[in-house]
């Protein structure tokens, strides 16, 4: 079955550690996303990547970092210096373009022991 | 700044009835505008795509409205059920626009 899959479902993140969120599709799209969510709040994004080797900053990439080696991955690293990492983050695929559906993984809830 | 914005207010309505969302733009010409549903802990699900020289789409119970003059989109779902409650995003997208999501809009239906 073509899809997205993230993982883990839930992530606990301890003070000054940094931990990453993976994020894997195999629908041979290009586009990859990452989104933040927060309660009651809209998805804001962080980081995305229109090819393999490129990735540009969103509205809200400090704290975060990203690699995009591969075509299937699309890792997320939450950083010491994002000092209010808890939310819910979301992966995202898309065709060719801005123009195409997304296709979303299932998420992730990242918390703050 | 551009701005995307649904009614951050929940929409309660009885089965039966027809829901209308509403989503307002400013500061964009998208090419296109999407709905997604999304349930508690999970991700959004693609439901419509209209573009920008469509007035109207329609998908089962579903329908999208796109009016570019007034930078408003409304999406109906007709006989609605309990199964329908959930939140509805909408997003613009197209040309140099990177997919923007509104806050969403819950949507409760009571039977």
């Amino acid at each position: 079955d073509g899809g997205i899959t993230q993982s883990p479902k839930y992530l606990f993140r301890k003070e000054g550690q940094n931990v990453t969120l993976s994020c894997e599709q195999n629908l041979n799209h290009d586009a990859m996303y990452w989104y933040r969510q927060d309660p009651g709040q809209g998805l804001r994004l962080i980081y995305y990547s229109q090819i393999v080797n490129d990735f540009q900053k969103g509205d809200i990439a400090e704290g975060y970092s990203v690699s995009r080696e591969k075509k299937e991955s699309f890792p997320l690293t939450v950083t010491s210096a994002q000092k209010n990492p808890t939310a819910f983050y979301l992966c995202a695929s898309q065709g060719t373009g801005f123009v195409e559906k997304l296709f979303f993984g299932s998420g992730t809830q990242l918390s703050v022991l | 700044s551009q701005k995307i914005e649904q009614n951050s207010e929940a929409l309660n309505i009885q089965e039966g009835k027809t829901a209308t969302l509403t989503c307002n733009y400013t500061n964009y010409s998208p090419a296109y505008l999407q709905w997604y549903r999304q349930d508690p802990g999970r991700g959004p699900v693609f439901l419509l795509l209209i573009r920008e020289n469509e007035k109207e789409k329609r998908k089962e119970r579903l329908k999208v409205t796109f009016d570019t003059t007034l930078k408003q989109s409304l999406f109906h779902i007709t006989a609605s059920q309990p199964a329908d409650s959930a939140t509805y995003l909408c997003a613009l997208s197209g040309g140099s626009y990177i997919p923007t999501f509104g806050r969403g809009t819950s949507l409760i239906v009571h039977p």
